[in-house]
């Protein structure tokens, strides 16, 4: 079957830009995170969404970052007015459940010029 | 807020001596998750413990859960150059929401 699907896989734009970023999880997985990593870095959380609960946004560093999960299936984070420092690759997972596996997507890389 | 945090940061080896990786919470855990991740790619997850004093057998991979549920290991047997990359533990953290945290992983490079 399929598994996390991301897009884009690259994105490339300028500081000051808005990004819209996609995750397709797989069928099913009531959970689905958001995490950024920076090169050689760890795995840092911004956002959970976990079936129709509110969101847990506790992990978004700033208000320019935003995330919805339509229908309990696609999620898009968004970043706005982008910063160089922004530049990392975006990941995505989703789970059956919190305490389920997560499975991961291939990430977004985004770089800001 | 809890804190998962692994030791070492970086551990370079010989291509058959051993590896371990320890990883240690702030708080007591329901359940430890590990994962691997080659370079330049993602996440992938590799077993997860949820009994105290839990030992689990991967090949040449071994994990334990601590007795208390706030640390646990991941041992590696005779490494290979395919072991190479970036180990993280994870457990829920216990809050409102009680979302996955990774710890700070682990990166193992292996000389041939």
């Amino acid at each position: 079957g399929a598994g996390v699907s991301q897009s884009p896989s690259n994105k490339v734009t300028e500081k000051g830009k808005d990004v819209e970023l996609r995750c397709d999880p797989i069928s099913g997985h009531t959970a689905l995170y958001w995490y950024r990593q920076s090169l050689g870095q760890g795995l840092e959380f911004l956002i959970y969404f976990q079936g129709n609960s509110a969101p847990d946004k506790s992990g978004l560093p700033s208000d320019r970052f935003s995330a919805e999960r339509t229908g309990g299936s696609v999620s898009t984070l968004t970043i706005q007015r982008t910063q160089q420092e922004d530049s990392a690759v975006y990941l995505c997972a989703s789970s059956l459940g919190y305490d389920q596996p997560q499975h991961f997507g291939d990430g977004t890389r985004l770089s800001i010029l | 807020g809890q804190q998962v945090m692994q030791i070492p940061q970086y551990q370079h080896v010989q291509e058959g001596e051993d590896f371990t990786t320890y990883c240690n919470s702030s708080t007591t855990l329901s359940n430890i998750q590990w994962y691997k991740q080659r370079p330049g790619g993602h996440p992938v997850f590799l077993i997860q413990l949820v009994k105290s004093g839990e030992v689990k057998k991967q090949k040449r991979l071994t994990f334990q859960f601590g007795e208390a549920k706030k640390n646990s290991s991941l041992h590696i047997t005779a490494t290979q150059t395919t072991d190479v990359g970036t180990y993280f533990c994870a457990g829920p953290d216990g809050g409102a929401t009680n979302k996955l945290i990774f710890g700070t992983g682990t990166l193992l490079a292996v000389q041939p």
